[in-house]
C-alpha cells in the first residue's frame, strides 16, 4: 500500500512561519502536489514539485527531496485566512494521486 | 470559465439504498476523477474517466461504479449503501491526465447514510 504521512494538526500565530512536512513511501513517484482545503470547501491547487528543490510562489513555498521521500510546504507571513487543511498528494506510476490525511493549520491572532 | 459543479450537494439515504451523484467538469476538460473524503482516511481515489472510458481505478468494492458521457459529464453510483459510505464525495477535472497537470475540484456531495 501507499504510505503518506503528514502531521494531523499545527497551530501558529499570525505573521509567523509554519512548515508542514510530508513523507512518503509509495510504489512509484511522478510528482507531488500540495492542495489547500478550507472547511466545507473544495481543495484548491497550491504547488507541484517533480524535481528536487524549492519552488517559491509568493508566501508559499514547496520543497521536494526524492531521494529522502520528503516534501514540505512553507507558509510565510501567516494570515488568518490561511487557517485550513493542507493536503499532500503523491502522483503514482499510473498517474493516480494518493493523498495524505491532511494537516489542519490553525492561525491564532 | 465555470468551475466544476456537483449535484446534489447534500444527500441523506438509508442503508441498502442506492445513490447516483453527478459531476460536470470545467468546459474542455476530458478527465474526471472521483474521490471519497472522510475525517479519518483523507481523500481516497475511487476512479478516473477519460473520453467515456474508465482509465484508472482505486481499491473500492464493486458497489462503487461510475460512467462518463460524451460531453465529459460524469456520474458515480453506489449501490447497497452501508453506514461507512457516509462521506464527502469530490470530483475533480483536468484537461488530459490528472497526475501531470492541476486538477480542479468541485464542492462535493455530502452523503449521510442512516
Amino acid at each position: 500500500g501507499q504510505n503518506i504521512d503528514q502531521p494531523t494538526e499545527m497551530t501558529a500565530t499570525e505573521g509567523a512561519i509554519v512548515q508542514i512536512n510530508c513523507t512518503y513511501q509509495t510504489s512509484g513517484f511522478n510528482g507531488l502536489f500540495w492542495y489547500q482545503q478550507h472547511a466545507g470547501e473544495a481543495p484548491t491547487f497550491l504547488s507541484y514539485n517533480v524535481l528536487d528543490g524549492l519552488e517559491e510562489k509568493g508566501r508559499f513555498s514547496s520543497f521536494l527531496s526524492r531521494s529522502k521521500g520528503y516534501s514540505y510546504l512553507l507558509l510565510k507571513e501567516l494570515q488568518m485566512k490561511d487557517s485550513a487543511s493542507y493536503l499532500c498528494a503523491v502522483v503514482l506510476d499510473d498517474y493516480k494521486l494518493s493523498f495524505g490525511a491532511g494537516t489542519t493549520v490553525t492561525v491564532r491572532a | 470559465k465555470a468551475g466544476v459543479t456537483q449535484t446534489p450537494r447534500y444527500l441523506i439515504k438509508t442503508r441498502g439504498q442506492q445513490v447516483t451523484l453527478s459531476c460536470s467538469p470545467i468546459s474542455g476538460h476530458r478527465s474526471v476523477s472521483w474521490y471519497q473524503q472522510t475525517p479519518g482516511q483523507g481523500l481516497q481515489f475511487l476512479f478516473e474517466y477519460f473520453s467515456e472510458t474508465q482509465r484508472n481505478k482505486g481499491n473500492f468494492p464493486g458497489r462503487f461504479s461510475g460512467r462518463q458521457f460524451s460531453n465529459s459529464r460524469s456520474e458515480m453510483n453506489v449501490s447497497t449503501l452501508e453506514l461507512g459510505d457516509s462521506a464527502l464525495y469530490l470530483c475533480a477535472s483536468s484537461p488530459q491526465t490528472p497526475g501531470q497537470e492541476t486538477q480542479y475540484f468541485g464542492p462535493g456531495t455530502r452523503l449521510l447514510v442512516l
